[in-house]
């Protein structure tokens, strides 16, 4: 079946500096969805990707697909402490859909 | 340790019948939660779970939606009678502690794809 694979797992940085989190499909996704869970939170929507090679742009986070539709990655560059919380990936397959288990940022001020 | 898990994975049910999903957790795991993804659209919170209480209900869509938590282990939702919009894939979750802690991590289940015709 369909597994999604989220890497860093954990991430600490000083505030100021950037963060990736990856995602990699071990089948080709028909879109994925980037999801925010804030300490105590709910997964909260951030984005859907659908296009081969898309990148879109929310601010200071930019989200982007793979050529081959099969990774995706969430970049923040100069993080700031509201960052704070566990990012999760959804990657949508033929009647699957898989979350990754989440990459947790802690931002040091 | 055991992930989250869910039963059934795949149900087809005419409209007006009824339907269960059940929901193991990681053992140990206080808080469960219970979400829907309806195709084409984002993940939906349904409720929350603290052990067996109900800490949020906010996000069940009608009465025709039920959900239980016996002993605050498993739990189930049901769907009575369900309706076509009921459709979509329901995601369960757990992790350990409860309230606000910084060091909780959620984990999610497979999801139950439910397709009412």
């Amino acid at each position: 079946g369909q597994q999604v694979m989220q890497i860093p797992q954990y991430q600490h940085v000083q505030e100021g500096e950037d963060f990736t989190t990856y995602c990699n499909s071990s089948t080709t996704l028909s879109n994925i969805q980037w999801y925010k869970q804030r300490p105590g939170g709910h997964p909260v929507f951030l984005i859907q990707l659908v296009k081969s090679g898309e990148v879109k742009k929310q601010k200071r986070l930019t989200f982007q697909f793979g050529e081959a539709k099969k990774n995706s990655s969430l970049h923040i560059t100069a993080t700031q402490t509201t960052d704070v919380g566990t990012y999760f990936c959804e990657g949508a397959g033929s009647y699957q859909l898989t979350f990754g288990k989440g990459t947790k940022l802690s931002v040091i001020p | 340790e055991a992930g989250v898990t869910q039963f059934p994975s795949h149900s087809v049910i005419e409209k007006g019948q009824t339907v269960t999903l059940r929901c193991d957790p990681i053992s140990g795991h206080d808080n469960l939660y219970w979400y829907r993804r309806v195709m084409g659209k984002e993940i939906k919170f349904l409720l929350h779970f603290v052990k067996e209480s109900k800490q949020d209900e906010s996000g069940m869509p009608n009465n025709r939606f039920l959900a239980e938590r016996t002993g605050g282990t498993y739990s189930t939702l049901k769907v009575q009678p369900a309706e076509l919009e009921d459709s979509g894939v329901y995601f369960c979750a757990s992790s350990r502690w409860a309230g606000g802690h910084s060091g909780n991590t959620i984990y999610f289940g497979e999801g139950s794809w439910l397709t009412v015709v």
